[in-house]
């Protein structure tokens, strides 16, 4: 049982290139949710689905999509990076018992955009 | 929408000292989650606590939903306690986490 996995561990990215960042989650959650974290602060929420098909945004959406067409993965995607956009990003997943048993945390992805 | 608010922002501490973390909440919660994010960046579930109190090993959570606040205890503490601790309210029909700024703790050995 791998939990939920994030892919790439470690990114460089040129001002102006796409990427797509991975989250994957092998328990079945109908939760997953994407989190930056910049230096000194918590995290805040991009974007969130609460099951296959179903997206929306959070606090700081700009700059990003997602989809999810399939309850086991839900990529972030960066249309044009930019510096603002270097952070550590976290992918979290939770069942419907989310409210007794809470989320779920990657190991996290680090950008930095030069 | 709801905010969390920690306190303090920071914490040093001798080895085997003994602390008391805070955290506010605005509104009312689904439920509250603790982490410990280490000093290689991985965030680690404590507790989640909507109400009541709960305890693992040294380490034990209180929340008085009543009141919007959440208070971590860490006894007899550990140079490997170092690291930032988060507390995240869940709410909203969507379930989504809402986190606070965090407290970085130090233990000095």
């Amino acid at each position: 049982n791998a939990g939920v996995t994030q892919t790439p561990k470690f990114q460089v990215l040129k001002t102006g290139q796409s990427m797509t960042l991975q989250c994957a989650q092998d328990m079945n959650h109908e939760y997953m949710s994407w989190y930056r974290q910049d230096p000194g602060m918590g995290l805040r929420l991009i974007h969130y689905s609460v099951g296959a098909g179903i997206t929306d945004q959070g606090e700081v959406p700009n700059g990003y999509n997602v989809s999810r067409s399939t309850t086991e993965d839900f990529p972030l995607r960066l249309l044009s990076a930019a510096p603002s956009q270097t952070s550590v990003y976290f992918c979290a997943s939770g069942g419907q018992g989310v409210g007794a048993y809470g989320y779920t945390f990657g190991s996290g992805t680090r950008l930095t955009v030069v | 929408g709801i905010q969390v608010e920690q306190s303090p922002p920071d914490l040093i501490l001798q080895e085997g000292a003994n602390s008391t973390l805070r955290c506010n909440f605005s509104d009312s919660v689904n439920n509250l989650q603790w982490f410990h994010q280490n000093p290689w960046g991985q965030l680690i579930n404590l507790f989640y606590i909507p109400s009541g109190t709960k305890q693992n090993g040294r380490l034990s959570a209180t929340t008085v939903a009543t009141e919007r606040y959440s208070l971590l205890y860490i006894s007899s503490s550990q140079t490997t306690d170092s690291g930032v601790y988060f507390c995240a309210a869940l709410s909203g029909s969507a379930r989504q986490l809402t986190f606070g700024s965090g407290t970085q703790l130090t233990v000095l050995p």
